[in-house]
């Protein structure tokens, strides 16, 4: 199975900074690889598909890069809707998740 | 595009078996790969299977082969999960998610999720 590392597990900032989250896989999984953004109580919502592709009516302030192994999610101002736990999902070979990371408030 | 209603919450003894349903509106059922992800309290989410809607066929993680099922009705627009021989490790909230059949890509909609407690 393909294992999925997320860092960090946790990232204070503060509205207005630049955050980058990472999330690297055990083996190669070209760019099939999406980004959710889950808010306590709710079910987690898609920001970006195939690494770098923003769904519709997602902000312009999230970007995705990466193919391979290693992948990051940026968003480029915060802003006080961002403040939740974010996870990687590869789904090139069954589908797995990473273990998270919780976006807090500084 | 699809809207997932699943059913209600469930309390189940260890060693019993769930099963939870996941309703299709709106779109084409059988238009569809429906997933099963999990989250237990506090946890990460946990990929579970799938299954295609137009064919039936699925796919499995080895952390639950063996002790789940995926199934669907394309009548009544419908896919289940059913998990058996409970422990008190499978309390989480179990969530349907589709994407279109289509190619590969992420997980576009979601059910509300059900929250299944296994308590003695």
């Amino acid at each position: 199975d393909i294992q999925m590392t997320q860092s960090p597990s946790t990232l204070s900032a503060s509205v207005g900074d630049r955050v980058t989250i990472t999330c690297r896989a055990s083996q190669s999984i070209s760019s099939w690889l999406a980004w959710y953004q889950q808010k306590p109580g709710k079910a987690p919502k898609l920001l970006i598909n195939k690494a770098a592709s923003l769904e519709n009516g997602v902000p312009s302030r999230f970007s995705g890069s990466g193919s391979g192994t290693e992948f990051t999610l940026t968003i480029s101002s915060l802003q006080p809707d961002d403040f939740a736990t974010y996870y990687c999902q590869q789904y090139k070979s069954g589908d797995t998740f990473g273990q998270g990371t919780k976006l807090e408030i500084k | 595009q699809v809207q997932l209603v699943q059913s209600g919450a469930e309390v189940k003894k260890p060693g019993a078996s769930v099963k939870v349903s996941c309703k299709a509106s709106g779109d084409t059922f059988t238009n569809y790969v429906v997933h099963w992800v999990r989250q237990a309290p506090g946890q990460s989410l946990e990929w579970m299977g799938w299954i295609s809607a137009g064919n039936g066929n699925t796919r499995y993680s080895q952390d639950f082969q063996g002790r789940v099922t995926i199934t669907r009705d394309t009548s009544a627009t419908t896919a289940y999960m059913e998990l058996g021989s409970l422990r008190s490790e499978d309390t989480a909230v179990y969530y349907c998610a589709a994407k279109d059949s289509g190619g590969l890509r992420g997980l576009d909609y979601w059910g509300q999720g059900t929250l299944v407690t296994v308590s003695s």
